[in-house]
């Protein structure tokens, strides 16, 4: 079935400094699964951070980026400069399915912490 | 914007009893979903719905119901709580085709503890 793998537990970065949260997936259903990363502050439900469907594009959010890399399957979320509101747990998600059976497959989570 | 309201937010339920979390979605969505979130597992598909009165199994439906009277409304039923379903519990919709395609709103989460 399909998978996604990411940087586990936490994550501590100091404030102003750059971050890289690793994602990879598998997949045997779609050659080209749309990708996301979903993030979770305290106290809130998902929200949806950014989202690719086409392989070799990037996308963007509020200072983060994640590009779209078919061939080592991977689709690394990263920031130049942590801000202490980034503390979140973040996931990576594929989607999968057509037709009637459309779901999201969701990594672990990774909980990022910010130090001031 | 688009809503995805859940509840209760939290509760507590006694092993064997009956649970039913209740989910409403002002989004228009077809699609609706409930994952469960446990620590070391991540988020993981229950069951899901893209019609009225029809429901689908996600990736461990074993000991849930789910229910989908209205697009609006979708419900999980816990018939005989046991304490392995103590987790948060998440429900989302989703649209269909075009950008939309994929993109799950969630609610907040209901915090379930079986004792």
């Amino acid at each position: 079935g399909d998978s996604v793998t990411q940087t586990e537990g936490q994550v501590t970065v100091s404030e102003s400094k750059s971050l890289i949260i690793n994602c990879t997936y598998s997949t045997t259903s779609i050659a080209y699964p749309n990708l996301f990363w979903y993030v979770r502050y305290p106290g809130e439900g998902l929200q949806l951070l950014l989202k690719v469907i086409t392989a070799g594009q990037k996308g963007s959010s509020r200072g983060f980026e994640a590009t779209y890399n078919k061939e080592t399957t991977s689709f690394h979320l990263q920031k130049a400069s942590v801000q202490e509101s980034d503390s979140a747990v973040y996931y990576c998600a594929l989607g999968e399915g057509t037709g009637n059976t459309r779901k999201l497959i969701f990594g672990l989570g990774t909980t990022l912490q910010v130090q001031p | 914007e688009a809503a995805v309201t859940q509840s209760p937010r939290s509760k507590v339920a006694v092993t064997g009893g009956k649970v039913t979390l209740s989910c409403h979605q002002t989004n228009n969505h077809d699609y609706m979903y409930w994952y469960r979130q446990d620590t070391g597992h991540g988020l993981r598909l229950i069951h899901y719905s893209y019609v009225a009165d029809s429901t689908e199994k996600g990736d461990i439906p074993d000991g849930y119901k789910a229910s989908r009277p209205s697009q609006e409304n979708f419900s999980l039923i816990l018939e005989l709580a046991s304490l392995s379903q103590t987790a948060v519990y998440f429900c989302a919709s989703s649209g269909l085709g075009g950008r939309l395609q994929n993109t799950l709103y969630f609610g907040a989460g209901t915090r379930l503890s079986v004792l």
